[in-house]
């Protein structure tokens, strides 16, 4: 079965820190990938995608992410967090057997940034 | 444009009993997902309609099920309460069948406590 882990439950960091939060997930196949945020109180909104090409994506609000196919993984990325950012964040996964709607979610990095 | 609409936003119901969310997609939206998110499981998915036939299920139990009406409106029931029910159930809607490709808009959710 399809599996996404993201190694780190929570991190904190100071306001223009760097970021990067893991996302691994355990598919042989083609696959399209998903970085979702959820602010506090607020629902869940699509930061990033990934479907071919160029394995470096850009997103919404400086946000970027890798995709390296040999390590399975996609990991998300910003050079300078702002108080802002502190968010829930959630890599997820789709096997491209379909292009329906069946993402597995992996469990969420809780960022905390300090002002 | 209105976004994803969500109704009850919160609901408390004892064990046993049996409950209806709705979900509202954003005009013109022919594709609906639901998801179930507790802090143990993370995000899972519940299943999927497009035009009206649910193409799509996860693992969950029978007593979970849904439908989709002629105007994308869609609502899921969960029979028989548990208290491991007790969970925000969020709703994602997406322009068409293929849906990932088009990326999902989700609501903000309806926060089921069963007691």
């Amino acid at each position: 079965a399809q599996s996404v882990s993201q190694h780190n439950h929570h991190v904190i960091l100071s306001e223009a820190a760097s970021l990067e939060l893991g996302c691994n997930y355990s598919y042989g196949g083609t696959v399209n990938l998903f970085w979702y945020v959820q602010y506090p109180g607020q629902h869940l909104q699509l930061l990033l995608k990934y479907f071919s090409g160029d394995p470096l994506v850009k997103g919404i609000k400086g946000f970027e992410a890798e995709f390296i196919k040999s390590k399975f993984s996609f990991n998300l990325r910003k050079p300078s967090v702002q108080w802002s950012d502190t968010a829930e964040y959630f890599c997820a996964v789709n096997a491209l057997r379909r292009s329906q709607g069946n993402l597995i979610f992996g469990k969420g990095t809780k960022l905390s940034v300090k002002p | 444009k209105a976004g994803v609409t969500q109704t009850p936003r919160y609901l408390i119901k004892t064990r046993g009993q049996q409950v209806t969310l709705s979900c509202s997609p954003i005009s013109g939206h022919r594709s609906v997902s639901w998801y179930q998110q507790t802090p143990g499981q993370g995000l899972q998915f519940l299943f999927e309609y497009f035009s009206e036939t649910q193409r799509n299920k996860g693992n969950f139990p029978g007593r979970f099920s849904g439908r989709q009406f002629s105007n994308s409106r869609s609502e899921m029931n969960v029979s028989t309460l548990e208290l491991g029910d007790s969970a925000l159930y969020l709703c994602a809607s997406s322009p068409r069948g293929d849906s990932l490709n088009y990326g999902y808009t989700f609501g903000s959710g309806t926060r089921l406590t069963v007691v």
